[in-house]
């Protein structure tokens, strides 16, 4: 069975830098695509980042570059999101996916884990 | 960027009707369309992929059309356990994006 479990979340002031993880099992993490979306209170669904099997292409969404970094050990099946400089609107819980894709890109959401809540507040 | 538009952004339906979404992409994305279905405080649950193909497990119940910038998810018999919102993404090119999302709401 895939399992996704995220951790890492929770209050960080304004400015202030977080590690999200996820642990992944039940799969061949090195052979997937994956990424971080996020969800503010109440809101949609938002894209973070992306990447490679073996990490070699990373894509954000332009209001985290140059903050965020998504990253992944293979050898322990980990997924990690840096989260630096953190801002108020990054107040959201973060889900990671597993994405269905080939050697050259990505394409769809397939699982997902359960979340995990990021509120930054002074 | 592509922006994708759902409508109706919420709907009122009764247990076993047809309930149909639709989502509008800002330009063309060929058939790189997911729909997706979340229930509060829950994860978002993966439906539909290529704008037509089921995700394993996935009821036949659902379905979904489309390609180019108009696409469609279709219910084909409501129960109570689809009463949820739900999102379509287009893959098509990054950064990928999210519809708004399509309450649905018991009548």
């Amino acid at each position: 069975e895939v399992q996704l479990v995220e951790s890492g979340g929770g209050l960080v002031q304004p400015g202030g830098s977080l590690r999200l993880s996820c642990a992944a099992s039940g799969f061949t993490f090195s052979s997937y695509w994956m990424s971080w979306v996020r969800q503010a209170p109440g809101k949609g669904l938002e894209w973070v980042a992306n990447i490679k099997q073996d990490g070699s292409e990373k894509y954000y969404v332009d209001s985290v570059k140059g903050r965020f970094t998504i990253s992944r050990d293979n050898a322990k099946n980990s997924l990690y999101l840096q989260m630096n400089s953190l801002r108020a609107e990054d107040t959201a819980v973060y889900y990671c996916a597993r994405v269905v894709g080939s050697s050259w890109y990505a394409e769809y959401f397939q699982h997902w884990g359960q979340g995990t809540l990021v509120t930054v507040s002074s | 960027d592509i922006q994708m538009t759902q409508s109706p952004s919420s709907l009122s339906a009764s247990v076993g009707d047809r309930v149909t979404i639709t989502c509008r992409a800002s330009q063309g994305i060929s058939n790189y369309l997911a729909w997706f279905q979340q229930k509060p405080g829950k994860a978002p649950k993966s439906l539909i992929y290529a704008a037509s193909s089921l995700q394993s497990g996935v009821p036949s119940k659902f379905s979904g059309s489309g390609s180019g910038t108009d696409f469609t998810l279709t219910i084909s018999s409501l129960q109570p356990e689809d009463f949820a919102t739900y999102y379509c993404q287009q893959y098509n090119s990054y950064p990928w994006t999210f519809g708004q999302g399509t309450k649905v709401e018991i009548k």
